[in-house]
């Protein structure tokens, strides 16, 4: 099993310059999130999809898009680039979700730089 | 929503001693409080997690308590390695909550 898989690893944008970061887990997993990390901020969550055809805004939604693509597959857009999104983007996912206590596995996340 | 603190930002200890990082967390709903270690480079993974139902929790080296009324949890690590080196972050979910929301981790460093 390869679990959770991100791509691309890593990515240089120009500001304005939209791209797609691609998240696949083959765990059969319902619930997935796409958490941004920077440095002393910890991992903040951006969107979350706790079952297939569903998904919700996390702690910092704004200037981001998702899609639950199937069960397996959790994709976030960026439509315009800010350097601001300069950060590690890590996607996850569980069997369960939030307070249900479903360990969440990590993918081995996308280093994004915005000029 | 929920907010967690977590404290200290950096630890350093001899190998050898132990290390405790400690959280606090708002939402008294809240009933699911995981750790996850984080090495250099790598991904987060959970290493332990506690219910509100329980008071603590031990796994080898490591422990986690819990006290509901003071709204705070603690990691333990004893005998530490070099290994145990890394970024710990806390996280908790309150009933009904899809979230977790994590702390902003503790960079704990072992000196041999």
């Amino acid at each position: 099993n390869a679990g959770v898989t991100q791509t691309p690893k890593f990515q240089v944008l120009k500001t304005g310059q939209s791209m797609t970061l691609q998240c696949a887990q083959d765990m059969n997993h319902n619930s997935m999130y796409w958490y941004r990390q920077d440095p002393g901020m910890g991992l903040r969550l951006i969107y979350y999809s706790a079952s297939e055809g569903t998904t919700d805004k996390g702690e910092v939604p704004n200037g981001y898009n998702v899609s639950r693509l199937n069960k397996r597959e959790f994709s976030l857009r960026l439509e315009s680039a800010a350097p601001s999104q300069t950060s590690v983007y890590f996607c996850a996912s569980s069997e369960v979700s939030g307070s249900l206590g479903g360990e969440q596995f990590f993918g081995p996340g996308t280093r994004l730089t915005v000029l | 929503g929920e907010n967690v603190e977590q404290h200290p930002s950096t630890l350093s200890v001899q190998e050898g001693d132990s290390a405790v990082i400690k959280c606090t967390y708002s939402d008294s709903a809240s009933n699911y409080f995981p750790w996850y270690k984080q090495e250099l480079g790598k991904r987060p993974q959970l290493i332990i997690d506690i219910r509100s139902n329980v008071g603590e929790k031990k796994d080898q080296r490591i422990a986690v308590t819990l006290n509901k009324t003071a709204k705070h949890f603690s990691l333990h690590i004893t005998e530490t390695q070099p290994e145990d080196s890394a970024v710990y972050f806390c996280a908790a979910s309150g009933a009904g909550s899809y979230q977790l929301t994590f702390g902003k981790g503790t960079k704990l460093s072992v000196i041999p």
